[in-house]
């Protein structure tokens, strides 16, 4: 039963590294959202996927890339991390309807 | 999307009742009212979600206006660990993406 699960939890990039942020859900849910939340603020939405294959942009997409190749994995892509991608990632799920959101515990990311 | 209005804080006594407000004036009809909290360095958490009618789950209650332009989440006896920041945002009904955005929340502080 492990829901959304996120990896890495913590981790410090430099100026100009990529990394991927990995996040994995065990429930079948076809939709699954990465936010961002910059301290003391609420979640910004940066990409969202409604099935495999089928990906969008949210309210702040720029620096980032997804793929969504199962439905199992959504993974975040950083290309050329900047001191402003500071920040804690969570990543999130749900099934059709109107059932409530499953985020995992997040990636707190620092870029120095 | 339609947006919501909160008090930045509120404070409660343990094992009282807290009365959380929300308005969203804008509301459309096919808006579904979604409540999360996010507990300290923890993910969101999903609370109750409702349409028109009061609902009622085991963890609090949501009373919805007649008008839906207001809504309140009763936290029905407070222990400390409801000390979180609580959320309360419009889903669109009619979108199929089911994008949830974050505003600021209400910081609670459960006093023992």
């Amino acid at each position: 039963n492990a829901g959304v699960t996120q990896t890495p939890k913590f981790r410090i990039l430099k100026i100009g590294q990529s990394m991927t942020l990995q996040c994995a859900q065990d429930m079948n849910h076809n939709y699954m959202y990465w936010y961002r939340q910059d301290p003391g603020m609420g979640l910004k939405l940066i990409y969202y996927s409604v099935g495999a294959g089928i990906t969008d942009k949210g309210e702040v997409p720029n620096g980032y890339n997804v793929s969504r190749s199962t439905t199992e994995d959504f993974p975040l892509r950083l290309e050329l991390a900047a001191p402003s991608q500071t920040s804690v990632y969570f990543c999130a799920s749900r099934s059709g309807g109107n059932y409530g959101y499953t985020f995992g515990s997040g990636t707190r990311l620092t870029v120095v | 999307d339609a947006k919501t209005t909160q008090p930045n804080s509120m404070e409660s006594n343990e094992e009282e009742p807290v009365h959380l407000p929300c308005n969203h004036s804008t509301i459309s009809g096919t808006d579904y009212i979604h409540w999360y909290r996010q507990l300290p360095s923890q993910g969101p958490e999903y609370v109750i979600h409702g349409l028109t009618s009061n609902v009622n789950n085991r963890m609090a209650s949501l009373a919805i206006a007649e008008d839906r332009k207001s809504s309140t989440l009763i936290l029905h006896r407070a222990t400390l660990r409801d000390a979180a920041v609580y959320y309360c945002i419009l889903r669109a009904g009619s979108s199929n993406t089911g994008k949830l955005i974050f505003g600021q929340g209400t910081t609670l502080q459960v006093k023992p």
